[in-house]
């Protein structure tokens, strides 16, 4: 069964040093988010992207995220300049559609961001 | 504001017997709600969707219903086994639809199933 993988499975990084989580979608889904969860707390949307845009983010994607879909497989998100705060498990997830049956949302396994 | 509730917070039962979370919504109006199942450092995975005119939907052991009316929602495990340990996760999708992708999650409701 086609699943989403995402790499790295845990990123370590020091505090102001720009991290890039990857993600590879189900091959036939089109729409792409990204998705965090702090230790202990609930999901939190980020930021949804369709047809290589944007097509909405919560107020937590500030400028210093941003989202890319390089090439026809990778969808990675890129986080400039980390902070403490941002130590989270990143989930990646993909769609084949938005709205009714179809809009079921694959979720990745996860990276561990841990900033130190 | 939090728009899913869920209770309880945790959940220790024996192996093989039933348990029931809850979720209340506040979501309105909503595409659909589902339940989720996420083990310990796994992303969620679905187990049940309901669309706001659908009042239960299965899957194995795992039963949902659905109150649209008094925005309520529960999980119905049965015979519950070792492997049913996880975090259960009610999610709902929002409508209008610049609203499709972002969904609500609630915090989850943590089942102990233990020998």
């Amino acid at each position: 069964e086609p699943e989403v993988t995402q790499t790295p499975s845990h990123q370590v990084t020091q505090m102001g040093q720009e991290v890039i989580l990857r993600c590879v979608p189900i091959s036939n889904h089109l729409y792409f988010y990204w998705y965090r969860q702090i230790l202990g707390q609930k999901v939190e949307f980020l930021v949804s992207f369709y047809n290589n845009e944007i097509s909405e983010k919560s107020e937590i994607f500030d400028d210093q995220f941003s989202v890319e879909r390089p090439d026809g497989s990778n969808f990675t998100l890129k986080i400039r300049s980390t902070k403490l705060e941002d130590s989270a498990m990143y989930f990646c997830a993909s769609s084949e559609a938005q709205g009714g049956l179809r809009d079921t949302q694959y979720f990745g396994p996860g990276t561990r961001l841990t900033v130190l | 504001k939090n728009q899913v509730e869920q209770s309880p917070q945790s959940l220790i039962i024996l192996e093989g017997k039933n348990c029931t979370l809850q979720c209340n919504y506040t979501v309105s109006p909503f595409s659909n709600l589902r339940w989720y199942k996420q083990d310990t450092g796994r992303g969620p995975v679905s187990l049940t969707i309901m669309t706001f005119s659908e009042n239960t939907k299965s899957n194995g052991r795992y039963t949902a219903t659905l109150d649209a009316d008094t925005k309520q929602s529960s999980l119905h495990i049965t015979a519950s086994q070792l492997s049913d340990s996880a975090s259960y996760i009610c999610v709902v999708t929002p409508r209008p639809t610049d609203s499709w992708g972002k969904l609500q999650f609630g915090a989850g409701t943590q089942v102990v199933v233990t020998p």
